[in-house]
């Protein structure tokens, strides 16, 4: 089944210790988004590529980088996690273009920073 | 950033009950998205409207994409214990890529 995949589902890090979180997707579409959720409030969206095209948030820390290698793979790289990034990081993609709306998430990745 | 007004925030009902939701926006979308999340999980994807008026529906569920382009709701009918969760709203205006959620209802379902 097309889907989209997170790993690894649980990370623990340390205070300062730089993180990469993965995401990968087999549903072909050209955009995929990061998002930030904190105790279930609604997802954050922390930026989002449209194909190579980077869109950061203009109140997301600099402290969040990304990279997407390829159509089905994008990362995140926490470069200094801090307490107060210990969270559930949500990938999703979409395809507006198509004429289909619909954005799909992975299962999520916890992160807890010691 | 922006978030859409979802209510109500919470809600417990009975088992067998229907249940309604609603998303209210200041912003004109063309496309409504309606997820359930349970915990430790992403969200789901459980129904996508992408026209004025448009009621669709997904077994016991019924969203429809208000008139006026800036409200959604949604419906759950024969609530069972398995509905429990957070279901969140999320909207897209044109010309963009990203979508806006609502704060989330929590829906605990009492058998």
């Amino acid at each position: 089944d097309a889907m989209v995949i997170q790993n690894p589902r649980y990370q623990v890090t340390q205070f300062g210790k730089p993180v990469t979180l993965s995401c990968s997707q087999t549903l072909n579409h050209n955009v995929m988004y990061w998002y930030q959720q904190k105790s279930s409030q609604a997802p954050k969206l922390l930026f989002h590529y449209y194909d190579k095209d980077f869109n950061n948030e203009a109140d997301t820390p600099d402290n969040f980088q990304s990279r997407r290698p390829n159509t089905s793979f994008c990362f995140l790289d926490i470069r200094s996690p801090g307490l107060g990034d210990a969270a559930m990081y949500l990938c999703a993609t979409s395809s507006p273009d198509r004429g289909n709306g619909e954005q799909y998430f992975g299962p999520g990745t916890r992160l807890t920073v010691t | 950033g922006q978030q859409l007004n979802q209510s109500p925030q919470s809600m417990f009902i009975q088992e067998g009950e229907d249940v309604s939701m609603n998303c209210t926006s200041s912003s004109i979308f063309n496309t409504w998205l309606w997820y359930k999340q349970d915990p430790g999980e992403g969200p789901v994807l459980l129904i996508a409207l992408y026209k004025a008026g448009e009621l669709t529906s997904n077994g016991r569920l019924t969203a429809q994409f208000g008139t006026t382009r800036k409200d959604s709701f949604l419906n759950i009918s024969a609530s069972i214990p398995s509905d429990v969760g957070i279901y969140f709203c999320a909207g897209r205006s044109s010309g963009t890529y990203k979508y806006i959620f609502g704060t989330g209802t929590r829906l605990k379902v009492l058998a």
